[in-house]
């Protein structure tokens, strides 16, 4: 596997169900990050881990917990989440060394449907 | 608050040139980035700028004024594979990155 892997890429959940998105990177990059991207809007930032520590949560809702078990793996769990929730779910990584351009690397993308 | 704005869709002919402009108000500046995303796929890195003027990468090149707060990306010899959504992002004083909603290019024969 090479790059950014995401899986799965499509999920159907009921209000009422957990589910686990999976992220993992083959960059051995120290930063990861979960993205929210809804039709026609910019993407939100959810989560951001540098070295394993999560440093960013940007007023995200409690029924999405991260999970970065070490810096090669992402997670994000799911409950009782609502409809308007639906959206591609990205993740992506990066090397970040202070200043510089240190571009992401996402991966396809998680394309959730709550029912 | 930190806002970029750029164009929702554009339409070009195969074989010609487009510009895609992006404008911000971001608190402080730390570059900015240009991103490909083609239906259904992954955003890919295409060009940074964090000082004045173009940069150019084959037939993409993206241009910054930062006193103007405003950037382009140039593609020239459009092909049908360039059909796709182009993001801007600046990074902001907290090295955050600051997106924009994506311009929608559609490219015709």
């Amino acid at each position: 596997e090479t790059g950014v892997t995401q899986t799965p890429r499509h999920l159907v959940m009921g209000m009422t169900n957990k589910k686990s998105l999976k992220c993992e990177q083959h960059l051995g990059h120290n930063a990861m990050y979960w993205y929210k991207q809804s039709a026609k809007k910019p993407l939100e930032l959810m989560f951001v881990y540098n070295f394993k520590e999560q440093t960013e949560n940007n007023s995200v809702p409690s029924r999405f917990s991260p999970e970065c078990p070490n810096s090669s793996h992402l997670f994000l769990h799911l409950h009782t989440l609502q409809p308007e929730d639906s959206a591609l779910y990205l993740c992506a990584s990066s090397q970040e060394q202070g200043a510089g351009h240190y571009e992401q690397y996402f991966g396809p993308g998680t394309r959730l449907t709550v029912t | 608050g930190q806002n970029i704005d750029q164009p929702t869709e554009m339409t070009a002919t195969e074989g010609a040139i487009v510009q895609i402009n992006c404008t911000y108000q971001t608190s402080g500046f730390n570059g900015l980035f240009w991103y490909q995303q083609h239906a259904g796929e992954a955003p890919t890195f295409l060009s940074y700028n964090v000082l004045d003027g173009l940069e150019e990468k084959g037939r993409f090149s993206s241009f910054l004024s930062r006193s103007k707060g405003y950037s382009y990306l140039l593609l020239k010899e459009l092909q049908m594979k360039d059909s796709a959504s182009y993001l801007c992002a600046v990074r902001d004083s907290n090295y955050q990155l600051i997106w924009g909603a994506g311009t929608k290019l559609i490219i015709k024969p």
